[in-house]
C-alpha cells in the first residue's frame, strides 16, 4: 500500500460539466502525477507536480487543469467534460533520490455521457 | 519523444513454463527501469526495479537490463495462473519523469 487515496473511485457525469478528481498521499513525496489509461494507448501523462504550487503539463493536458496547494493533495479538474475524457485516471507519486520509483493509486473510473 | 516499446501480445504459456517479456526504450540517458503487473480493473503494481546492467532476481522473477542495447526484459519462472495479467515496462530519468510501454498481456494456461 503506497499511501495514495483517490476520490471519487467511480463517477458518471454529463458532457459539459466540470469534474474534479482528488489524490491524497500520506508519504510526503515531492512528485505527484495524473495519468489516464486507455486501451491501445497505455498510460499517458496529463499533468505532474514537483512541489506545492509547482506543476507542469504532460503529453495530454488539453482540457485538464491541476492544482497542488498542499504537499499531500493533487487535484485534477476537467473544466468541461467531454466523452473523449471517459477513461480511468491514475494518480501516482514518486520521490527524489537514487532509486526513485513511481507508485500508483487505485484509480478513478470516469464516464462522461 | 521518449518511447518505450513492448510486444502487446497476447503471450500464452503453460503453467510451470518460463514467460519472457521484452521491452526496448529510446532515451539513452534513462536511469531506472521497472516492471509493473496490472490485473484487469486494477492499478499497476510494481514487481521489479533495476538500475544497472545485468540480472536482478526476486523470487520467480528476473529482470535483465542491457543499456548498450537499450533493452529490458522480465523472466517469470514456474509461471502460475495467478501471473495472468498485463505487464507494463517503465523507464525513468533523473528528472523523475517516467515513460510507459503499452503493456504485454500474459495468459498462463493451467
Amino acid at each position: 500500500d503506497a499511501g495514495i487515496t483517490q476520490s471519487p473511485r467511480h463517477k458518471v457525469t454529463e458532457t459539459g460539466t466540470p469534474v474534479t478528481l482528488r489524490c491524497h498521499q500520506t508519504e510526503n513525496h515531492r512528485y505527484m502525477y495524473w495519468y489516464r489509461q486507455d486501451p491501445g494507448h497505455g498510460l499517458r501523462l496529463i499533468h505532474y507536480s514537483y512541489g506545492v504550487k509547482d506543476t507542469d503539463k504532460g503529453e495530454v493536458s488539453d482540457g485538464y487543469s491541476v492544482s497542488r496547494s498542499k504537499t499531500e493533495d493533487f487535484l485534477l479538474t476537467l473544466e468541461s467534460a467531454t466523452s473523449s475524457q471517459t477513461s480511468v485516471y491514475f494518480c501516482a507519486i514518486s520521490d527524489t533520490g537514487s532509486g526513485n520509483t513511481i507508485y500508483f493509486g487505485e484509480g478513478s473510473w470516469l464516464t462522461v455521457v | 519523444q521518449k518511447e518505450v516499446e513492448q510486444n502487446s501480445g497476447p503471450l500464452s504459456v503453460p503453467e510451470g513454463a518460463i514467460a519472457s517479456l521484452n521491452c526496448t526504450y529510446s532515451d539513452r540517458v534513462s536511469q531506472s527501469f521497472f516492471w509493473y503487473r496490472q490485473y484487469s480493473g486494477k492499478s499497476p503494481e510494481l514487481i521489479m526495479s533495476i538500475y544497472s546492467n545485468g540480472d536482478k532476481e526476486d523470487g520467480r522473477f528476473t529482470a535483465q537490463l542491457n543499456k548498450a542495447s537499450q533493452y529490458v526484459s522480465l523472466l517469470i519462472r514456474d509461471s502460475q495462473p495467478s501471473d495472468s495479467a498485463t505487464y507494463l515496462c517503465a523507464v525513468g530519468n533523473t528528472g523523475n519523469q517516467f515513460y510507459f510501454g503499452t503493456g504485454t498481456s500474459l495468459t498462463v494456461i493451467p
